[in-house]
């Protein structure tokens, strides 16, 4: 069994919908990663957490420990969006500490 | 804004040839990583790296790579005899330290013929 899993693994949508990608993770975390892929393979980090929610702009990342869960929302989507959006979690408090990742979710956005 | 930077972003290279792949963390991290995406696959750990010494290595980080921060500034990895299941992207990442954000690399797409 996967340590993360992200769900769904392929999303289309129109563009100015409300966007939900989800997480799950079977480990004890210290963090939590949203980060995206470009086609052109470019890792950027989104959002770090370990509690609550997260907002950055159109994006909204929240986090429910107990019940070892994220998501990641988009609103208001747009075609400049269309990327995967890959979870990762890092656990252990000693150490570097080295994200294991989920498989990413492939999402389109069509204008 | 500080960057990762790696070197090259492409590389072709024949099996049983020795490659380096080299990366610049930001400058005033202390954690280093390698990572490695397969075609098609998920991202996977290869090697942690922090006070000049390897922290934690993954099953796939065998006797045919290794990593070394010769000058302070860059992060290598070489791998001794590629192997055409070598061919990937290779992602560098630095932290400042341990409760802190990770930074990537554009990647190094490794091509093994």
């Amino acid at each position: 069994k996967n340590e993360v899993e992200q769900s769904p693994q392929n999303l289309t949508a129109q563009e100015g919908e409300f966007i939900t990608i989800n997480c799950s993770y079977s480990v004890g975390i210290s963090a939590l990663h949203w980060l995206q892929q470009h086609p052109g393979g470019g890792i950027v980090s989104l959002f770090m957490l370990s509690s609550g929610k997260k907002k950055h702009g159109r994006l909204i990342a929240t986090i429910n420990i107990q019940e070892k869960h994220s998501s990641l929302h988009i609103t208001a989507s747009h075609p400049r969006d269309s990327a995967v959006y890959i979870c990762a979690v890092r656990s252990g408090l000693q150490g570097a500490q080295k994200l294991v990742f989920g498989q990413g979710t492939r999402l389109t956005i069509n204008p | 804004e500080p960057e990762v930077t790696q070197t090259p972003s492409h590389q072709v290279t024949q099996m049983g040839q020795e490659v380096i792949l080299r990366c610049v963390p930001i400058s005033n991290h202390l954690y280093f990583y390698w990572y490695r995406q397969i075609l098609g696959q998920k991202v996977e750990f290869l090697v942690s790296f922090y006070n000049n010494e390897i922290s934690e290595k993954s099953e796939i980080f065998d006797d045919q790579f290794s990593v070394e921060r010769p000058d302070g500034s860059n992060f290598t990895l070489k791998i001794r005899s590629t192997k055409l299941e070598d061919s990937a992207m290779y992602f560098c990442a630095s932290r400042r330290d341990r409760g802190t954000e990770a930074f990537f690399g554009q990647g190094t797409r490794l091509t093994v013929v």
